[in-house]
């Protein structure tokens, strides 16, 4: 069966760096479009990043822009979430999903989340 | 900047009953809309796509319309399992998510 783990969060201080990964199986990882959506404490759903199957095309919410860069490795099946310059706001558990179809923009599975919490 | 607005924030019901929930966009917005269940403390759960389309092993009780502007998740017969938030998404604009509906029970 689909199967998204995430890893990598933990406390970090402002203007520190930390990088996500997600471990998936199940599925034709290489097929896939995959996202980070994320959610900050007692909030709602905020999409951050996709990535297409073959890595090449690329988008961010303007909120992590220029500090958050996605990639994969689709002889690994992962997924990575590379954040810098980590700011209080971006405090949230941190989702890896997957696309219905690829490049269609719903997202079917998701995995457990991992928690990020940005505080000196 | 499409925006998608939902009501109302928060919902009480009783189970059985009939639950209707709304979405609007602040432009058209076609089909491309979908709509998630997310329980405490667990991941988002895909129910319905393209505004009427169920996903895989979704309940025939969830049922989407809508087109355009305004959306509706109806939620035939309340179960107790039902009671979450719910969150609509664009699958343009970069997959802008609504700020969620709460269903809780009266």
């Amino acid at each position: 069966q689909v199967q998204l783990v995430e890893s990598g969060g933990g406390l970090v201080k402002p203007g520190g760096s930390l990088r996500l990964s997600c471990a998936a199986s199940g599925f034709t990882f290489s097929d896939d479009y995959m996202s980070w959506v994320r959610q900050a404490p007692g909030k709602g759903l905020e999409w951050v990043s996709y990535i297409s199957s073959s890595g090449t095309t690329l988008h961010y919410a303007d909120s992590v822009k220029g500090r958050f860069t996605i990639s994969r490795d689709n002889a690994k099946k992962s997924l990575y979430l590379q954040m810098n310059s980590l700011r209080g706001e971006d405090t949230a558990v941190y989702y890896c999903a997957r696309d219905l179809r690829p490049g269609w923009g719903y997202l079917d599975y998701w995995g457990q989340g991992t928690l990020v919490t940005v505080s000196s | 900047e499409i925006v998608l607005t939902q009501s109302p924030a928060t919902l009480s019901l009783s189970p059985g009953e009939r639950a209707t929930l709304s979405c609007r966009a602040n432009q058209n917005v076609s089909s491309y809309l979908a709509w998630y269940q997310q329980r405490p403390g667990q991941a988002p759960r895909l129910l319905i796509y393209d505004a009427s389309n169920r996903a895989i092993g979704i309940p025939a009780r969830f049922s989407g319309s809508g087109s355009g502007t305004d959306f509706t998740l109806t939620i035939r017969s309340l179960e107790p399992e039902d009671f979450a938030v719910y969150y609509c998404q664009l699958r343009t604009n970069w997959y802008t998510f609504g700020q969620g509906t709460k269903l809780e029970i009266k």
